[in-house]
C-alpha cells in the first residue's frame, strides 16, 4: 500500500526539542521530493519545509528558518523534521506529504499525504 | 508571500444542489511561457489529511468524481460540486504553486449540508 506514517510527536515545553519522522512505503521513495505542511489546531495549512529526492536542495518557511531542519535517509525511506527552540505557536498537527511529480521537475502540490502527528508546545 | 483569500468562508448547500467554492490571488498564477494556472485545490474531511482533487486549476486528480471541476484563470478561480453529495461535506482549500518555495494555501471554506 501506497502510504506516508508519521511519528515522534507529543507535549514539549517551550524551548525544547522534538524530532519527527516519517515512514514511506509502497512507492519509491527516493524518485520524489517532500515536504512538510502542518495545521495549527482548527486552522488551515502551513507548508513548513521541502528536501529534494537527493537532498541537494532544501528550504523552510521564514516562520521556522533557523530552528527547524528537514532531512532524509533513502535507504531506510525516510524523511526527518528536527524541530528545535519550539515555541507556542509551533503547535500543529505536522503532514508529511509527497510533491506529485517523480521527475526531474517538481510540481510543489502534493499528491500523497500522511495523516499527521500532533506537536504541542506548552508549559 | 502571494495571498490566496477563499470565499465564501463557509457553505451550506442542499444534496443534488451545486456548491461553488472561490479562491482569489493577490498577483498572477499564470505563468505566460506555457499557459499554466499554478492552482490547485484539496479536500479535507474531520480527522483526516488533505486530499488532493485538482491540480493546474482543472485537471482532475485519478480516482476523483467528475461532479468535481475547476476553473478560472490568472487571479481568480473556482471549484464547483456539480451535484452535492453527503460524503463531500469537508474544509476545501485551494494552493498556489507559481511562488516557490513560498508555496501559500488559502484559509479554507468549510461546506455543509442545508
Amino acid at each position: 500500500e501506497v502510504q506516508l506514517v508519521e511519528s515522534g510527536g507529543g507535549l514539549i515545553q517551550p524551548g525544547g526539542s522534538l524530532r519527527l519522522s516519517c515512514a514511506a512505503s509502497g512507492f519509491t521513495f527516493n524518485h520524489y521530493s517532500m515536504n512538510w505542511v502542518r495545521q495549527a489546531p482548527g486552522k488551515g495549512l502551513e507548508w513548513v519545509s521541502y528536501i529534494s529526492s537527493t537532498s541537494s536542495a532544501i528550504y523552510y518557511a521564514d516562520s521556522v528558518k533557523g530552528r527547524f531542519t528537514i532531512s532524509r535517509d533513502n535507504a531506510k525511506n525516510s524523511l526527518y523534521l528536527q524541530m528545535n527552540s519550539l515555541r507556542d505557536e509551533d503547535t500543529a498537527v505536522y503532514y508529511c506529504a509527497r510533491d506529485a511529480s517523480a521527475g526531474a521537475t517538481d510540481y510543489w502540490y502534493f499528491d500523497l499525504w500522511g495523516r499527521g502527528t500532533l506537536v504541542t508546545v506548552s508549559s | 508571500d502571494i495571498v490566496m483569500t477563499q470565499s465564501p468562508d463557509s457553505l451550506a448547500v442542499s444534496l443534488g444542489e451545486r456548491a461553488t467554492i472561490n479562491c482569489k490571488s493577490s498577483q498572477t498564477v499564470l505563468y505566460s511561457s506555457n499557459n499554466k494556472n499554478y492552482l490547485g485545490w484539496y479536500q479535507q474531511k474531520p480527522g483526516q489529511p488533505p486530499k488532493l482533487l485538482i491540480y493546474w486549476a482543472s485537471t482532475r486528480e485519478s480516482g476523483v468524481p467528475d461532479r468535481f471541476s475547476g476553473g478560472g484563470s490568472g487571479t481568480d478561480f473556482t471549484l464547483t460540486i456539480s451535484s452535492l453529495q453527503a460524503e463531500d461535506v469537508a474544509v476545501y482549500y485551494c494552493q498556489q504553486y507559481y511562488t516557490t518555495p513560498s508555496i501559500t494555501f488559502g484559509q479554507g471554506t468549510r461546506l455543509e449540508i442545508k
